[in-house]
């Protein structure tokens, strides 16, 4: 079964920093992307970034909101992903998903989709 | 790249017919996802690559549409289904979502 547990949620000040981690189990974790979505209270959804998969290097992507503040790494010996975000903003308030990338294989291949999703976890970037 | 849905919102009744639209500003082919999200859980994808079904979910949903335009419908709407809809297109990075369409009990 398919599982993705977000952790590392909690309560900052503005200008702190909070690790997430988003743990992998019951599929192949170097096949596939990972995306990492955010959600403020009562808001619509935002893309965070994305983790490559081994065949695409591993690389990065970030939305131009967090670009310079987030980092996203992982552990494959973990089969985790992280989220660093350092210089938080009150707006970056919101529950984190974590969700897992199809891998489309075909003539050309894809990867995208957020086909699994973890639970979320709530971070709180207040005064 | 923005992603238009609309209506915000509607009122609908079981059995009903209900459509809803993504336009997005500039073409993304048939990179268009669907996911239904209900208060309190994370979202479920219903569609991807604007038409394909995903594995589990009920044949009264569909997805059309390439482009710039898009539509999801749920041509019989269950008690289940009131929600909020969300559109996401994987052409271009930024990565976006739509607004969301929030699905109401009339």
């Amino acid at each position: 079964e398919v599982q993705l547990v977000e952790s590392g949620g909690g309560f900052v000040q503005p200008g702190g920093s909070l690790r997430l981690s988003c743990a992998a189990s019951g599929f192949t974790f170097s096949d596939h992307y990972i995306d990492w979505v955010r959600q403020a209270p009562g808001e619509g959804l935002e893309w965070v970034g994305r983790s490559r998969n081994k065949v695409n290097g591993y690389t990065t992507e970030y939305s131009p909101s967090v670009k310079g503040r987030f980092t996203i790494s992982r552990d494959n010996s973990k089969n985790s992903v992280y989220l660093q975000m350092d210089s938080l903003q009150t707006e970056d308030t919101a529950v984190y998903y974590c969700a897992r990338q199809m891998s489309i294989v075909g003539t050309t291949p894809f990867w995208g989709y957020s086909d699994y999703w973890g639970q979320g976890t709530l971070v709180t970037v207040s005064s | 790249i923005q992603l238009t849905q609309s209506p915000s919102s509607l009122s609908a009744s079981v059995g009903d017919r209900v459509t809803i639209t993504c336009r997005a500003s500039q073409g993304i082919s048939s990179y268009l996802a669907w996911y239904q999200q209900k208060p309190g859980e994370a979202p479920k994808l219903l569609i991807y690559a604007a038409s394909t079904l995903q594995s589990g979910v009920p044949s009264r949903f569909s997805g059309s549409g390439s482009g710039t335009d898009f539509t999801l419908t749920i041509s019989s709407l269950q008690p289940g289904d009131f929600a909020t809809y969300y559109c996401q297109q994987f052409n271009t990075y930024p990565l976006t979502f739509g607004g969301g369409t929030k699905v109401e009990i009339k």
